[in-house]
């Protein structure tokens, strides 16, 4: 399979941990991006990477999250002490041709008790 | 802000009808349009989009959407749903002067009876 992959699919986790998630975009993609997906929404942007350079972020990314691609490859995105409110699907995307042509990863739904 | 409304969030129809899914925006500029479709189970998929020229753009298994300018809509359309049609579809909206960022719609789940 040469589409987005993103681990772990589910995690549940107790509010105040960190977690961590990863994303292999679809290796020829250099544009990367991040979005979050609560339950009746539709996604929500948090952050942008064009090869390993963070180039946007959201105003919803508080300084609790922190995302990198430390070689323009995969990329992490880290939820420090977790809130109830960070549960949510956590969404990885790439692209090679701009903002709108995104390839979805399956996501990772985040479950803070 | 910008933003991106649907007008329905549950559709249900039996096969063979026709569909359409209304979306609207806010932004006035220049803006690229898109939907996205979710079938049950699988990831989000690009479904069809428009950049620029002919409004009515066709998209993959029969649909199509009209980008209105004068009422900054972009509803989507299919002469005959199938039962294979029953998903989740989002709105999307990314205008050139906000950056990389996508603006989606909250989502209208289809559900097509047999």
């Amino acid at each position: 399979d040469t589409g987005v992959s993103q681990d772990p699919r589910h995690k549940i986790t107790k509010r105040g941990q960190n977690v961590t998630f990863r994303c292999d975009p679809i290796s020829e993609h250099n544009r990367l991006y991040w979005y979050r997906q609560t339950l009746g929404q539709g996604p929500e942007f948090l952050t942008y990477f064009q090869n390993e350079a963070q180039l946007e972020k959201s105003r919803l990314l508080s300084d609790r999250f922190s995302a990198e691609r430390p070689k323009g490859s995969f990329s992490t995105l880290e939820i420090q002490r977790t809130e109830q409110g960070d549960s949510a699907m956590y969404l990885c995307a790439s692209s090679q041709q701009g903002p709108g042509e995104l390839f979805f990863g399956e996501g990772s739904r985040l479950t803070v008790l | 802000a910008q933003s991106v409304s649907q007008h329905n969030h549950h559709v249900i129809l039996s096969e063979a009808a026709s569909l359409e899914l209304g979306c609207n925006y806010s932004y006035g500029g220049t803006v690229n349009l898109f939907w996205y479709v979710q079938y049950p189970g699988q990831h989000l998929q690009l479904l069809l989009k428009y950049f620029s020229g002919d409004p009515l753009v066709k998209g993959i298994k029969g649909f199509e959407a009209e980008f209105i300018k004068s009422k900054f809509s972009f509803n989507l359309r299919k002469p005959s749903v199938q039962w294979s049609d029953t998903a989740e579809y989002f709105c999307a909206v990314n205008a050139r002067e906000y950056g990389n960022k996508l603006v989606f719609g909250a989502g209208t789940i289809l559900r097509v009876k047999s």
